[in-house]
């Protein structure tokens, strides 16, 4: 079946350092979403990425699809200690009938100030 | 506008007893959503609910799981009897419809079972 592995699994930076995770499909995925998981909250919806090699920025929050639309990235610059949390991609198949977004198991990332 | 309403906020039981857990989506919603997150996981989906139609319930622990959404509004998901690896945080989440649209999430419902 589909899956969709992240990594790292944990991020420890100092703050203004930069941040990436990666995401990665097995399957062609038709969209990504991403969200944001503080500690102790629940998920909240960042961005969705629908295109081919699409790129969108917010603020300091820099998401890219792939060419292939198998993997996604998200790249924070200079992060700060609110950036703090769990970023979730979350992808739908681009084959069949199901319309269930599968979910990687996140990154967590820690800031240090 | 008001956001995922979800209740209780916390709830420990012993094992064997029942749990029911409420979920109000976004007024206008048509999809809502019941996922279990354990700790350090991401959300896993137990099922999705298109109006008042249940469309994916595949991992849903049916033996002892259950759930409905009367008149494709409010849902409940109940669990029972509870054991002790259903500990987790169970979140509601609505979307306008399935798709390309992004979820909205209530606060969960954090579950110990003793």
């Amino acid at each position: 079946g589909q899956q969709v592995m992240q990594i790292p699994q944990y991020q420890h930076v100092q703050e203004g350092e930069d941040f990436t995770t990666y995401c990665n499909s097995s399957t062609t995925l038709s969209n990504i979403q991403w969200y944001k998981q503080r500690p102790g909250g629940h998920p909240v919806f960042l961005i969705q990425l629908v295109k081919s090699g699409e790129v969108k920025k917010q603020k300091r929050l820099t998401f890219q699809f792939g060419e292939a639309k198998k993997n996604s990235s998200l790249h924070i610059t200079a992060t700060q200690t609110t950036d703090v949390g769990t970023y979730f991609c979350a992808g739908r198949d681009k084959s069949g009938n199901n319309r269930k977004l599968i979910w990687g198991l996140g990154t967590s990332l820690a800031v240090n100030p | 506008e008001a956001g995922v309403v979800q209740s209780p906020r916390y709830k420990i039981i012993e094992k064997k007893q029942p749990v029911a857990f409420w979920c109000n989506p976004i007024s206008g919603h048509n999809t809502l959503y019941w996922y279990r997150q354990n700790l350090g996981q991401g959300p896993e989906l137990l099922i999705r609910y298109e109006n008042e139609e249940a469309v994916d319930d595949s991992q849903l622990p049916k033996d002892r799981f259950s759930a409905e959404r009367l008149k494709g509004v409010d849902s409940t998901l109940k669990i029972q009897p509870a054991e002790l690896g259903d500990s987790a945080v169970y979140l509601c989440a609505s979307s306008h419809r399935t798709g390309i649209y992004e979820q909205y999430f209530g606060p969960g419902t954090r579950l110990t079972v003793t």
